[in-house]
């Protein structure tokens, strides 16, 4: 069985500021893990994936994320939010026994950015 | 870029009413997935499929089926909608391995 946890339903940061969101996993097989943003009224998104490459992982619009396995965690970060940053967040994690193909996803995290 | 799209964006259904769902991938992706998202409780996945004519049950299977006749369309029905079943529908596909790409949603709402 595998489970994602996202510390904090909301973060709130002013412009410039650092972006971290906390994403930790639990999974029996190594896991392949994703962040995904959703604006108001869309769909998600894919911001970045970990599949077992390197380990620090770059995405679209500035982000990144960290896997490390001694800490199961893969932790979203930005160097500096924009307004149009503001959504909200979801790490998922996918693993071996479902072919890589199934996705549990955690419970999200909304991004405010205050001017 | 691989596009998802979804019948409608908003629908309106009675409670006891039959409503299909339909989702439509432009890219030959094999896997295809329905969720539900609803405040607070993040996705939660209602079926999915591996193949034409295939179709797995997800976490929450319950009043849902699902159809799967051609690889680029994969419909969800509620046999008969119930209020607790409004709340925002989201149809994803990817291949193997990858990541998964979402459709736009839509809202359901049953009175």
């Amino acid at each position: 069985a595998q489970s994602v946890t996202q510390l904090g339903s909301h973060v709130s940061v002013s412009e410039g500021a650092l972006v971290l969101l906390r994403c930790n996993y639990s999974s029996s097989v190594p896991p392949y893990l994703f962040w995904y943003v959703q604006y108001p009224n869309q769909g998600l998104q894919l911001l970045l994936k970990y599949t077992s490459a390197a380990t620090l992982v770059k995405g679209i619009n500035g982000f990144e994320a960290e896997f490390k396995k001694s800490e199961t965690s893969f932790h979203l970060t930005k160097p500096s939010a924009h307004m149009s940053d503001a959504a909200e967040y979801f790490c998922a994690v996918s693993g071996r026994n479902s072919g890589y193909s199934t996705l549990t996803f955690g419970k999200g995290t909304m991004l405010l950015v205050s001017p | 870029d691989v596009k998802v799209t979804q019948s409608s964006r908003y629908l309106v259904k009675r409670t006891g009413e039959k409503v299909f769902l339909e989702c439509v991938q432009d890219m030959d992706h094999e896997n295809m997935f329905w969720y539900r998202q609803d405040p607070g409780l993040g996705l939660r996945l209602i079926y999915f499929s591996y193949d034409v004519k295939m179709k797995e049950k997800g976490d929450i299977p319950e009043g849902y089926s699902v159809s799967r006749e051609k690889k680029e369309r994969f419909s969800l029905i509620l046999e008969s909608a119930s209020t607790n079943q409004t709340s925002m529908y989201l149809c994803a596909s990817s291949l193997w391995g990858r990541g998964q790409f979402f459709g736009p949603g839509t809202r359901l709402t049953v009175l």
